[in-house]
């Protein structure tokens, strides 16, 4: 059984471009969140999306959207990038709303 | 909004001794703390998580205690071992907020 998966690993962006990150989850999961990772520090809640709608959102600008598919798997948008931008992006899976299991991230250096 | 507290940011610790890790939170209606371990380059691994209703979990050589009255919950590795090292995250509440993380090295 797979768990998280997320695509890109790496993504190497200048300032004022767009990215796509994405996410599978877990087999049986119909919830996903994304988290923003900076070096050294925990992850930061961007939101949850629960039957292809956004349930909530932590305090992230709209420059960050999403969206999930009928098959659970999920994308996260971000325009206008700043050097500010460059972290760990995270996602996570749950079938309930609080057990969630994190894939390996996507790593976005923004120059 | 919800704030969680994490202690220490770092500790270091002979390998077979313990460790306790600390972290307090704010929102009173917070019913369920996870614990993540993340090792360099990878993302958080649930390790152990528990539920308001209980008091103590544990598995294996991990334990989380949870005190609802003071708010604080703790993460307890007995017997450490090098493969223990890593970063430590707790998080609260239903995963919206994490501690800041701390770093755990186990010397051998």
């Amino acid at each position: 059984d797979a768990g998280v998966t997320q695509s890109p690993t790496h993504l190497i962006k200048t300032r004022g471009q767009q990215v796509t990150l994405r996410c599978s989850p877990k087999s049986g999961h119909d919830t996903v969140s994304w988290y923003q990772q900076a070096l050294g520090q925990g992850p930061q809640f961007i939101f949850q999306y629960y039957e292809e709608e956004e349930r909530q959102r932590g305090n992230f600008p709209d420059r960050f959207s999403g969206h999930q598919f009928p098959n659970y798997s999920s994308e996260l948008n971000v325009n206008a990038l700043l050097l500010g931008d460059s972290a760990l992006y995270l996602c996570a899976s749950s079938l309930t709303w609080d057990t969630q299991y994190f894939g390996p991230g996507t790593r976005l250096t923004v120059l | 909004g919800e704030n969680v507290e994490q202690h220490p940011s770092t500790l270091s610790v002979q390998e077979g001794d313990s460790a306790v890790i600390k972290c307090t939170y704010s929102d009173s209606a917070s019913n369920y703390f996870p614990w993540y371990k993340q090792e360099l380059g990878k993302g958080p691994q649930l390790i152990i998580d528990i539920r308001s209703n209980v008091g103590e979990k544990k598995d294996q050589r991990i334990a989380v205690t949870l005190n609802k009255t003071a708010k604080h919950f703790s993460l307890h590795i007995t017997e450490t071992q090098p493969e223990d090292s890593a970063v430590y995250f707790c998080a609260a509440p239903g995963m919206l907020t994490f501690g800041g993380g701390t770093r755990l090295m186990v010397k051998p």
